[in-house]
Protein backbone atom coordinates (compact mmCIF):
# COMPACT_ATOMS: atom_id res chain seq x y z
CA UNK A 1 0.00 0.00 0.00
CA UNK A 2 1.13 3.65 -0.39
CA UNK A 3 2.52 5.28 2.31
CA UNK A 4 4.38 8.41 2.94
CA UNK A 5 6.64 9.60 5.96
CA UNK A 6 7.37 12.36 7.85
CA UNK A 7 10.36 11.63 9.60
CA UNK A 8 10.28 14.17 13.06
CA UNK A 9 6.85 14.64 14.30
CA UNK A 10 8.21 17.47 16.38
CA UNK A 11 10.57 20.28 15.57
CA UNK A 12 11.76 23.20 17.44
CA UNK A 13 13.81 26.09 16.16
CA UNK A 14 14.98 29.33 17.07
CA UNK A 15 14.03 32.53 14.53
CA UNK A 16 16.25 32.87 11.77
CA UNK A 17 17.64 28.85 11.74
CA UNK A 18 17.45 27.08 8.84
CA UNK A 19 14.90 24.39 7.94
CA UNK A 20 14.33 20.88 6.37
CA UNK A 21 11.34 18.90 6.67
CA UNK A 22 11.60 15.59 5.39
CA UNK A 23 9.15 13.18 3.69
CA UNK A 24 9.39 9.85 1.85
CA UNK A 25 6.97 8.31 0.01
CA UNK A 26 6.50 4.17 -0.84
CA UNK A 27 5.05 4.47 -4.56
CA UNK A 28 7.50 3.83 -7.51
CA UNK A 29 5.51 5.02 -10.40
CA UNK A 30 4.95 8.91 -11.45
CA UNK A 31 3.54 10.84 -8.65
CA UNK A 32 2.15 14.11 -7.44
CA UNK A 33 3.74 15.58 -4.29
CA UNK A 34 2.31 18.32 -2.02
CA UNK A 35 2.60 20.17 0.97
CA UNK A 36 0.19 21.30 3.17
CA UNK A 37 0.27 23.64 6.52
CA UNK A 38 -1.83 23.92 9.06
CA UNK A 39 -1.40 27.61 11.14
CA UNK A 40 -3.05 27.37 14.70
CA UNK A 41 -6.75 28.02 14.81
CA UNK A 42 -7.10 28.02 10.89
CA UNK A 43 -7.69 25.24 8.07
CA UNK A 44 -5.42 23.44 6.14
CA UNK A 45 -4.08 25.23 3.21
CA UNK A 46 -1.59 24.38 0.16
CA UNK A 47 1.91 25.43 0.66
CA UNK A 48 3.61 24.10 -2.65
CA UNK A 49 2.66 21.16 -4.95
CA UNK A 50 5.28 19.40 -7.52
CA UNK A 51 3.70 17.18 -10.69
CA UNK A 52 6.73 17.34 -13.65
CA UNK A 53 9.22 19.52 -14.77
CA UNK A 54 12.09 21.24 -12.52
CA UNK A 55 12.57 19.28 -9.09
CA UNK A 56 13.04 22.32 -6.95
CA UNK A 57 9.47 23.75 -6.53
CA UNK A 58 8.65 27.29 -4.75
CA UNK A 59 5.62 28.00 -2.74
CA UNK A 60 4.36 30.85 -0.77
CA UNK A 61 6.02 32.21 1.80
CA UNK A 62 9.59 31.93 1.12
CA UNK A 63 8.98 27.55 1.11
CA UNK A 64 10.67 25.41 -1.35
CA UNK A 65 10.89 21.41 -2.11
CA UNK A 66 12.89 19.30 -3.83
CA UNK A 67 12.02 16.14 -5.32
CA UNK A 68 14.57 13.67 -5.72
CA UNK A 69 13.15 10.51 -7.62
CA UNK A 70 15.84 8.12 -6.67
CA UNK A 71 15.31 8.78 -2.75
CA UNK A 72 11.75 8.90 -3.09
CA UNK A 73 11.64 12.27 -1.37
CA UNK A 74 9.75 15.24 -1.17
CA UNK A 75 11.93 17.92 1.36
CA UNK A 76 10.35 21.21 2.54
CA UNK A 77 12.93 23.53 3.20
CA UNK A 78 13.03 27.41 4.24
CA UNK A 79 16.12 29.09 4.72
CA UNK A 80 15.17 31.53 7.62
CA UNK A 81 12.33 30.62 9.60
CA UNK A 82 9.95 33.35 11.21
CA UNK A 83 8.24 32.99 14.68
CA UNK A 84 4.70 33.21 12.41
CA UNK A 85 5.78 29.80 10.89
CA UNK A 86 4.77 27.67 13.37
CA UNK A 87 2.49 25.28 12.26
CA UNK A 88 1.63 21.29 11.42
CA UNK A 89 3.27 20.40 7.86
CA UNK A 90 2.24 17.74 5.57
CA UNK A 91 3.39 15.79 3.60
CA UNK A 92 0.78 14.20 0.67
CA UNK A 93 1.14 12.04 -2.17
CA UNK A 94 -0.97 10.66 -5.13
CA UNK A 95 -0.73 8.43 -7.74
CA UNK A 96 -0.68 9.92 -11.31
CA UNK A 97 -4.27 8.99 -12.28
CA UNK A 98 -4.10 6.97 -8.62
CA UNK A 99 -8.24 7.17 -6.47
CA UNK A 100 -6.75 9.10 -3.57
CA UNK A 101 -4.38 11.85 -2.44
CA UNK A 102 -2.25 9.73 1.12
CA UNK A 103 -1.11 12.15 3.74
CA UNK A 104 1.80 11.40 6.00
CA UNK A 105 1.36 12.01 9.91
CA UNK A 106 2.43 15.47 10.08
CA UNK A 107 5.20 17.30 11.60
CA UNK A 108 4.44 20.24 14.55
CA UNK A 109 7.36 22.90 13.96
CA UNK A 110 7.48 25.53 16.89
CA UNK A 111 9.54 28.54 16.26
CA UNK A 112 10.83 30.23 19.20
CA UNK A 113 11.58 34.12 19.14
CA UNK B 1 -11.74 32.57 -2.79
CA UNK B 2 -13.38 29.18 -2.20
CA UNK B 3 -15.32 29.00 1.17
CA UNK B 4 -15.93 25.42 2.73
CA UNK B 5 -17.66 25.71 5.45
CA UNK B 6 -18.36 23.10 8.23
CA UNK B 7 -21.76 23.41 10.30
CA UNK B 8 -20.32 22.82 13.20
CA UNK B 9 -16.69 23.50 15.38
CA UNK B 10 -17.40 21.38 18.20
CA UNK B 11 -19.46 18.98 18.86
CA UNK B 12 -20.81 16.66 22.01
CA UNK B 13 -22.45 13.47 21.44
CA UNK B 14 -23.39 9.96 23.06
CA UNK B 15 -21.98 6.74 22.77
CA UNK B 16 -24.83 5.18 20.19
CA UNK B 17 -25.96 8.33 18.80
CA UNK B 18 -25.94 9.12 15.06
CA UNK B 19 -24.55 12.34 14.19
CA UNK B 20 -24.68 14.12 11.11
CA UNK B 21 -21.87 16.34 10.02
CA UNK B 22 -22.53 19.10 7.52
CA UNK B 23 -20.28 20.99 4.62
CA UNK B 24 -21.19 22.80 2.10
CA UNK B 25 -18.91 25.14 -0.73
CA UNK B 26 -19.38 27.76 -2.58
CA UNK B 27 -17.54 27.25 -5.80
CA UNK B 28 -19.08 24.28 -7.85
CA UNK B 29 -16.21 22.03 -7.07
CA UNK B 30 -16.61 18.38 -8.57
CA UNK B 31 -14.71 16.07 -5.98
CA UNK B 32 -15.74 16.93 -2.08
CA UNK B 33 -13.68 14.55 0.73
CA UNK B 34 -14.33 13.53 4.50
CA UNK B 35 -10.75 12.91 6.38
CA UNK B 36 -10.49 12.87 9.89
CA UNK B 37 -7.36 14.16 11.62
CA UNK B 38 -5.62 12.40 14.54
CA UNK B 39 -2.55 13.48 16.25
CA UNK B 40 0.36 11.18 15.02
CA UNK B 41 -1.84 9.72 12.01
CA UNK B 42 -2.12 12.42 9.75
CA UNK B 43 -5.36 12.59 7.17
CA UNK B 44 -6.70 9.87 6.17
CA UNK B 45 -9.70 9.44 3.53
CA UNK B 46 -12.78 8.62 5.17
CA UNK B 47 -15.20 8.91 1.82
CA UNK B 48 -14.83 11.05 -1.06
CA UNK B 49 -17.82 12.11 -3.88
CA UNK B 50 -16.67 12.89 -7.63
CA UNK B 51 -20.68 14.03 -8.13
CA UNK B 52 -24.24 14.08 -7.08
CA UNK B 53 -24.97 10.77 -5.75
CA UNK B 54 -21.42 9.04 -6.17
CA UNK B 55 -19.79 8.15 -3.47
CA UNK B 56 -16.41 6.09 -2.93
CA UNK B 57 -14.65 4.76 0.21
CA UNK B 58 -11.94 5.56 1.41
CA UNK B 59 -8.97 4.51 3.83
CA UNK B 60 -11.29 4.01 6.65
CA UNK B 61 -15.03 3.83 5.95
CA UNK B 62 -15.97 1.39 8.88
CA UNK B 63 -18.96 3.14 10.96
CA UNK B 64 -19.27 5.89 8.54
CA UNK B 65 -21.78 6.85 5.86
CA UNK B 66 -22.13 9.86 3.41
CA UNK B 67 -24.75 11.60 1.52
CA UNK B 68 -24.55 13.99 -1.74
CA UNK B 69 -28.25 15.07 -2.85
CA UNK B 70 -26.58 18.22 -3.86
CA UNK B 71 -23.52 19.23 -5.45
CA UNK B 72 -22.63 21.70 -2.74
CA UNK B 73 -23.27 20.03 -0.22
CA UNK B 74 -21.72 16.90 1.64
CA UNK B 75 -22.63 15.25 4.86
CA UNK B 76 -20.80 12.44 7.07
CA UNK B 77 -23.00 10.21 8.62
CA UNK B 78 -22.17 8.25 12.00
CA UNK B 79 -24.66 5.97 12.09
CA UNK B 80 -24.13 4.58 15.74
CA UNK B 81 -21.47 6.72 17.19
CA UNK B 82 -18.39 5.16 19.19
CA UNK B 83 -15.65 6.48 21.70
CA UNK B 84 -13.40 5.83 18.87
CA UNK B 85 -14.64 8.29 16.84
CA UNK B 86 -13.27 10.78 18.82
CA UNK B 87 -11.69 12.88 16.24
CA UNK B 88 -11.12 16.07 14.33
CA UNK B 89 -13.00 16.09 11.12
CA UNK B 90 -12.08 17.70 7.93
CA UNK B 91 -14.31 18.81 4.73
CA UNK B 92 -12.44 19.39 1.95
CA UNK B 93 -13.24 20.19 -1.75
CA UNK B 94 -11.24 20.23 -5.04
CA UNK B 95 -11.93 20.84 -9.21
CA UNK B 96 -9.61 17.83 -9.52
CA UNK B 97 -11.41 15.68 -12.37
CA UNK B 98 -12.40 12.49 -11.41
CA UNK B 99 -8.83 10.16 -10.62
CA UNK B 100 -6.36 13.32 -11.41
CA UNK B 101 -6.12 14.21 -7.94
CA UNK B 102 -3.63 17.44 -9.31
CA UNK B 103 -5.72 20.29 -8.34
CA UNK B 104 -5.43 21.51 -4.62
CA UNK B 105 -7.76 20.85 -2.08
CA UNK B 106 -9.83 23.37 -0.25
CA UNK B 107 -10.67 22.44 3.47
CA UNK B 108 -12.95 23.75 6.03
CA UNK B 109 -12.09 24.42 9.51
CA UNK B 110 -13.20 21.29 10.87
CA UNK B 111 -15.00 19.42 13.22
CA UNK B 112 -14.01 18.32 16.67
CA UNK B 113 -16.36 15.88 17.76
CA UNK B 114 -16.04 13.89 21.04
CA UNK B 115 -18.22 10.90 21.79
CA UNK B 116 -18.73 9.94 25.40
Amino acid sequence: AQSVSQHNHHVILSEAASLELGCNYSYGGTVNLFWYVQYPGQHLQLLLKYFSGDPLVKGIKGFEAEFIKSKFSFNLRKPSVQWSDTAEYFCAVSREYGNKLVFGAGTILRVKS
Amino acid sequence: DVKVTQSSRYLVKRTGEKVFLECVQDMDHENMFWYRQDPGLGLRLIYFSYDVKMKEKGDIPEGYSVSREKKERFSLILESASTNQTSMYLCASSQTRYREWRSPLHFGNGTRLTVT
